[in-house]
């Protein structure tokens, strides 16, 4: 069965340091998103992106935060400084019948 | 804006009882509503999900209602077992395949046996 790929599974980094999350969407998937989810709370939408634009974008998602569709495989967010607050896992989705997730990158900012 | 309560927080229950979790959306252009499971540390994955077309929806143990004119579905775990355990998520948007989700606040669900 295919399956939403991320990498990496873990990243720390220090406050103020870009941090590239990578995913690597379901093929024939046109709609790719990325949630971010804080220890213990709720999944929280950050953008959603379609066609090599954002579709939409929350209100966490700011001028820090970036999406990019390099390649014919590739989803990536870019964190250009990260805070401290930054620290959450993030979740790549894409969507067929149902939206999918990967298996998240915890990211840790100290 | 757009929101999703979810209660209860917490669930305890006794392996071979049931479990309700309840939801309320806000927005009524909500139609697709899927209910994800997440194990520590894992990935959400989808359980089952209901369109607004439908009232209500039976997978083996599983079953979720929907009340589109309250705003208010419903997931239902009969049978419960210790495998159970997790914490189950509600959703909202407004299309299943084009459309961002809008989850609840999750309920942390503990099957003793």
């Amino acid at each position: 069965e295919p399956e939403v790929t991320q990498t990496p599974s873990h990243q720390v980094t220090q406050m103020g340091q870009e941090v590239i999350l990578r995913c690597v969407p379901i093929s024939n998937h046109l709609y790719f998103y990325w949630y971010r989810q804080i220890l213990g709370q709720k999944v929280e939408f950050l953008v959603s992106f379609y066609n090599n634009e954002i579709s939409e974008k929350s209100e966490i998602f700011d001028d820090q935060f970036s999406v990019e569709r390099p390649d014919g495989s590739n989803f990536t967010l870019k964190i250009r400084s990260t805070k401290l607050e930054d620290s959450a896992m993030y979740f790549c989705a894409s969507s067929g019948q149902e939206q999918y997730f990967g298996p998240g990158t915890r990211l840790t900012v100290t | 804006g757009e929101n999703v309560e979810q209660h209860p927080s917490t669930l305890s229950v006794q392996e071979g009882d049931s479990a309700v979790i309840k939801c309320t959306y806000s927005d009524s252009a909500s139609n697709y509503f899927p209910w994800y499971k997440q194990e520590l540390g894992k990935r959400p994955q989808l359980i089952i999900d209901i369109r607004s077309n439908v009232g209500e929806k039976k997978d083996q143990r599983i079953a979720v209602t929907l009340n589109k004119t309250a705003k208010h579905f419903s997931l239902h775990i009969t049978e419960t077992q210790p495998e159970d355990s997790a914490v189950y998520f509600c959703a909202a948007s407004k299309a299943y395949n084009t459309d961002k989700l809008i989850f609840g606040t999750g309920t942390r669900l503990q099957v003793f046996p």
